[in-house]
């Protein structure tokens, strides 16, 4: 069964350092999300990618964060200056099914 | 907006029981729905999906739901509980038209199974 993997499994930064968060989605999924979950709640809707551009996304995803897929596989989030607040889950998502996240900690 | 209730924050059942965990949801018409199940420190499993048809919906590990519309539920069932159900479990709703699979999730119910 094909499955979501996102890369690396924990990222530790400094505040205002930039990172990049990657995920292989599934081949032939058309839909592709990237979720944050900070520790002890809920999971909370970032952003929808859709035919290689935004097509929703959530308060929480300002101008911080950018998305894009580059070479038609890989699906990357991109924090530019990172924050404290910033310390969460990530996962992507290819349509209903999730990858295993990517730990995030801002120092 | 769409968004999910899920009233208990934790529940503790006996090997061997019977499980029922609850899921309300809000949306202005059939929504799409969801349960995840979530081991510590680990992803998103999908446990079953609804989208039409039948209300009663079969998924892994011997998990089933029933979406009743009356209700605006989409509870979570198993007859016979393992100890490897303990986790936290999620429900989410997604909005019919468009990205399906955007999703809300509720804050989940924690999962304890006693031997």
């Amino acid at each position: 069964e094909p499955e979501v993997t996102q890369t690396p499994s924990h990222q530790v930064t400094q505040m205002g350092q930039e990172v990049i968060l990657r995920c292989v989605p599934i081949s032939n999924h058309l839909y592709f999300y990237w979720y944050r979950q900070i520790l002890g709640q809920k999971v909370e809707f970032l952003v929808s990618f859709y035919n290689n551009e935004i097509s929703e996304k959530s308060e929480i995803f300002d101008d911080q964060f950018s998305v894009e897929r580059p070479d038609g596989s890989n699906f990357t989030l991109k924090i530019r200056s990172t924050k404290l607040e910033d310390s969460a889950m990530y996962f992507c998502a290819s349509e209903q099914f999730f990858g295993p996240g990517t730990r995030l900690t801002v120092l | 907006a769409q968004s999910v209730t899920q009233p208990d924050i934790h529940i503790t059942v006996s090997e061997g029981a019977s499980l029922e965990l609850r899921c309300n949801y809000s949306y202005g018409a059939t929504p799409y729905l969801f349960w995840y199940v979530q081991s510590p420190g680990q992803g998103l499993q999908l446990l079953l999906k609804y989208f039409s048809g039948d209300t009663l919906v079969q998924g892994i590990k011997g998990f089933e739901a029933e979406f009743k519309r009356s209700q605006s539920s989409f509870n979570l069932r198993k007859p016979s509980v393992h100890w490897s159900d303990a986790a936290e479990y999620f429900c989410a709703v997604g909005a019919r038209g468009g990205s399906n699979y955007k999703l809300t999730f509720g804050k989940g119910t924690l999962l304890t199974v006693n031997p």
